[in-house]
Order: C-alpha cells, then structure tokens, then sequence
C-alpha cells in the first residue's frame, strides 16, 4: 500500500524558517518525481515544486512565488522528501501536501497519491 | 505560464441532476486532469489525461475537452459528491481556482 505522511508543520514567526518532512511507503521511491502543493485556508491549490527520479537526476524546479526561498530534497536512502522553507511571510500559512508523481497515466505525469497535509501557520 | 480558469466558482445541485463544470487555459493544452477535494481531506485524482475514470472513480463522472476548454460532467449527482473540484495541468505546473458543488 502507498503512505505519504508529512510531519513539521507548526506556527512559525515571519521571517523564521522549518523544515516539512514527508515519509514514503509502498513504492520504490526513487523511481518517482515527488512534489509539494500547498492549500491557504479557504483557498485554492498551489504547486510549489517538485523533484525528479533517479534516471533524472533527482533536479528541481520550483514556483515562482517560492523560488530562492524553498528548497526541496530528498533522503532516497529512507524515502523521505523534504520541503525546507526559509524567510518565510504570513501569506505562506497553508496546509502543505506532498504527492507522487507518475507518468503512468495516459503518458502524461499526475499527482496519484497525496499525503494527509501538514498545516503551516506564519504568525508574530 | 499557463492559467486554468475554472467556472462556476460555486455550484449547487440537486440530486439526480446532470451537472458540468469547466476549465478555461489560457493557451492551448493537451490534456487535463481533474481532482476532487472533499471537506478536510487531500486531494483525490478524479479524472486523468482528460477523460480518463481513475481507479475507483464512480461511471457518472466524465471528462472531455482539448485545446482551451476542458470539462468534467456528473451524469447524476449523488450527495457524496459534494467536494471542491480541480482542474490540473501537470506540464504547466498550475491548477485551476476549483469549483465548489454543493448539493441542494
């Protein structure tokens, strides 16, 4: 069975940092690109980045909105990706998801499985 | 970058009704995807490259579209159906701004 869980959210003050963790299961990890989408409350989803396999390396490329501040990585040796976020403002509160991606359907890449989300709050 | 306009921003139906929801790109696509998000849950890949049912996915939802317009189409909606729904397309890394259904 396929588990995403993430963990590392919490409140933060401006400027601060923190690191998401997202523990996998199921799957060979290191066959899959993986990324991170997050959710302000109310609001819509946003993807942040994503990190390729193995047979590409393992680069990333990001949002904009988080390009230079966020920085996502991978421990392949326990199938965990990482979402460090540095600088972080008030408009970055949301609930964080990881996601596989694969390109197993119709040849096109998807998000197939999501983890629970993680909640970041960025409050004084 | 590509935008995913998605309308209505709210819907409501009744049950047994045939709704459509759709998903505007700013430039032309190959594919769309669609996500279905119930009340404080992850999201759920619906439909993918389009018009294809995801495993599990119920035969009332399909999908259709190509170029700019895309959409998705509930034969007959059931009260499970209830969610925030999104359009997503993976090569252009946006998704659309999601259509709220409720059910009347």
């Amino acid at each position: 069975e396929v588990k995403l869980v993430e963990s590392g959210g919490g409140l933060v003050q401006p400027g601060g940092s923190l690191r998401l963790s997202c523990a996998t299961s199921g799957f060979t990890f290191t066959d899959y690109y993986m990324s991170w989408v997050r959710q302000p409350p109310g609001k819509a989803l946003e993807w942040l980045g994503f990190i390729r396999n193995k047979a590409n390396g393992y680069t990333t490329e990001y949002s904009a909105s988080v390009k230079g501040r966020f920085t996502i990585s991978r421990d392949n040796s326990q199938s965990i990706l990482y979402l460090q976020m540095n600088t972080l403002r008030a408009e970055d509160s949301a609930t964080y998801y990881c996601a596989r991606d694969t390109s197993d359907y119709g040849g096109y890449y998807a998000m197939d499985y999501w983890g629970q989300g993680t909640s970041v709050t960025v409050s004084s | 970058q590509i935008v995913l306009t998605q309308s209505p921003a709210i819907m409501s139906a009744s049950l047994g009704e045939e709704i459509t929801l759709t998903c505007s790109a700013s430039s032309s696509v190959s594919y769309m995807h669609w996500y279905q998000q119930k009340s404080g849950t992850s999201p759920k890949l619906l439909i993918y490259s389009t018009s294809n049912l995801a495993s599990g996915v119920p035969s009332r939802f399909s999908g259709s579209g190509s170029g700019t317009f895309y959409s998705l189409t509930i034969s007959s909606v059931e009260a499970e159906d209830a969610a925030d729904y999104y359009c997503h397309q993976w090569s252009s890394w946006t998704f659309g701004g999601g259509t709220k259904l409720e059910i009347k």
